[in-house]
């Protein structure tokens, strides 16, 4: 059974660009939730997609956004990039239902 | 909202040595993993453990929900240990979101 995957794994941007990340869950899993870890505020959640609905989010601004698609698969978007953006995000692939949630492998942002 | 809190926040250990890395939890929780960061950032899971004891090789783990508390043992250290340790919670019903503590750094010298 394949693993959660996400893509790219590395990036490097410029302030005032805008991303995309991309995160595809476990065959079968229905929910994909996004954090941010960063040295100094550590792993904090962004949102949780579940069947194509955002089900919770976190204490994030509005550049930060996210979709899931039909096929489970998700994106998450972070719009006018600035400095403090630069983190490892990482997607979490659950089935809905609380059980254990198993992670990606992360993809490092760099913002100069 | 809910305060996970590991202690102790850096361990260094030599090879061989046993270690006991705990996690405190200020409410009640749904469920609670702990995790292996490796030195590449991804997150490994070792424990799905709500209430109760698990034992996986060299490591256990034991949560004791009544007194917001859970425990993660490691027998026989390796150099492979090392890494970042999270414990991480669910409290809300109906979501998957996981509140995780600050980690503790485990070194283990050869």
């Amino acid at each position: 059974k394949a693993g959660v995957t996400q893509t790219p794994r590395y990036l490097i941007k410029t302030r005032g660009q805008q991303v995309t990340l991309s995160c595809s869950p476990i065959s079968g899993h229905r929910s994909v939730s996004w954090y941010q870890q960063t040295p100094g505020q550590g792993l904090q959640f962004l949102f949780e997609y579940f069947s194509e609905t955002q089900r919770n989010k976190g204490n994030f601004p509005g550049r930060f956004s996210g979709r899931q698609f039909s096929n489970s698969r998700s994106e998450m978007n972070v719009s006018t990039l600035e400095l403090g953006d630069s983190a490892l995000y990482l997607c979490a692939s659950g089935s809905g239902r609380q059980e254990t949630q198993y992670f990606g492998p992360g993809t490092r942002l760099l913002v100069l | 909202g809910i305060q996970v809190e590991q202690s102790p926040p850096d361990l260094i250990l030599q090879e061989g040595a046993n270690s006991t890395l705990r996690c405190n939890f200020s409410d009640s929780v749904n469920n609670l993993q702990w995790f292996h960061q490796n030195p590449w950032g991804q997150l490994i899971n070792l424990f799905y453990i709500p209430s109760g004891t698990k034992q996986n090789g060299r490591l256990s783990a034991t949560t004791v929900a009544t007194e917001r508390y859970s425990l993660l043992y490691i027998s026989s250290s390796q150099t492979t240990d090392s890494g970042v340790y999270f414990c991480a919670v669910q409290t809300q019903g109906g979501s998957e979101k996981l509140v995780f503590g600050k980690g503790t750094k485990l070194t283990v010298n050869p």
